[in-house]
């Protein structure tokens, strides 16, 4: 049975610190998803990872994977404050997307 | 661009009562589509998904069910709700045509009464 696990559960982080968040799976992956999502609100799609090695940008965040750890990170650098949010990565195999339990970030002045 | 539609946005039903929540995906063929509910504060759970018309793999035997009448439209149901249905449910499509990225419907929070 595939399983998602995302660590931390909750982190509170100091603007302008760094952290990385966490994901791993349980078995081979086509495809590694991370999302955003504010209170009250939908996902919003932040990055899909498709090869071992990809690494993609965006702003603040940076996302990673390695295939053969079955490993993903999502690595927040100088954290602000519009950051604060629950992050979810979601593995897709064979058709089948799960997801972690979501990260809760929480950037605190 | 590919957009998906999922109404209503807020929905309060009875015990007992039926549902049906609606979605449709515009400007991708033959999507895989989901369905999740998210209780609050918790992770998504996966409900049912479709890789084509007619072929519905359900994930949580429960009083939910789904059908996809059509390519881009996947429906979710139950014939009789239960005060545990509540929550927040979202639909979402991955793949078809265009591109590999998944997108999420705004989302329809059903309270059970």
């Amino acid at each position: 049975e595939l399983k998602v696990e995302q660590n931390p559960l909750f982190l509170s982080m100091q603007e302008g610190k760094n952290y990385t968040i966490y994901c791993n799976y349980s078995t081979t992956s086509d495809r590694l998803y991370w999302y955003r999502q504010d209170p009250g609100k939908s996902l919003e799609s932040l990055f899909v990872l498709l090869s071992n090695g990809a690494v993609k940008q965006e702003g603040r965040l940076m996302a990673s994977l390695d295939t053969k750890a079955r490993l993903s990170t999502l690595h927040i650098t100088a954290a602000v404050h519009d950051l604060s949010a629950t992050y979810f990565c979601a593995v897709d195999i064979n058709n089948d997307m799960r997801f972690g339990a979501g990260t809760r970030l929480t950037v605190k002045p | 661009s590919q957009t998906i539609h999922q109404w209503p946005a807020t929905l309060v039903q009875p015990v007992g009562s039926p549902l049906s929540l609606e979605c449709t995906v515009e400007g991708t063929s033959n999507p895989n589509l989901y369905w999740y509910r998210q209780a609050a504060g918790r992770g998504l759970q996966l409900l049912f998904y479709s890789v084509g018309i007619g072929q519905i793999s359900s994930e949580v035997p429960q009083n939910l069910s789904a059908s996809r009448p059509q390519d881009r439209q996947f429906i979710l149901s139950s014939k009789k709700l239960l005060l545990s249905d509540s929550g927040f449910y979202l639909c979402a499509h991955v793949g078809g045509t265009v591109n590999t990225e998944a997108f999420f419907g705004q989302g329809t929070r059903l309270t059970v009464v």
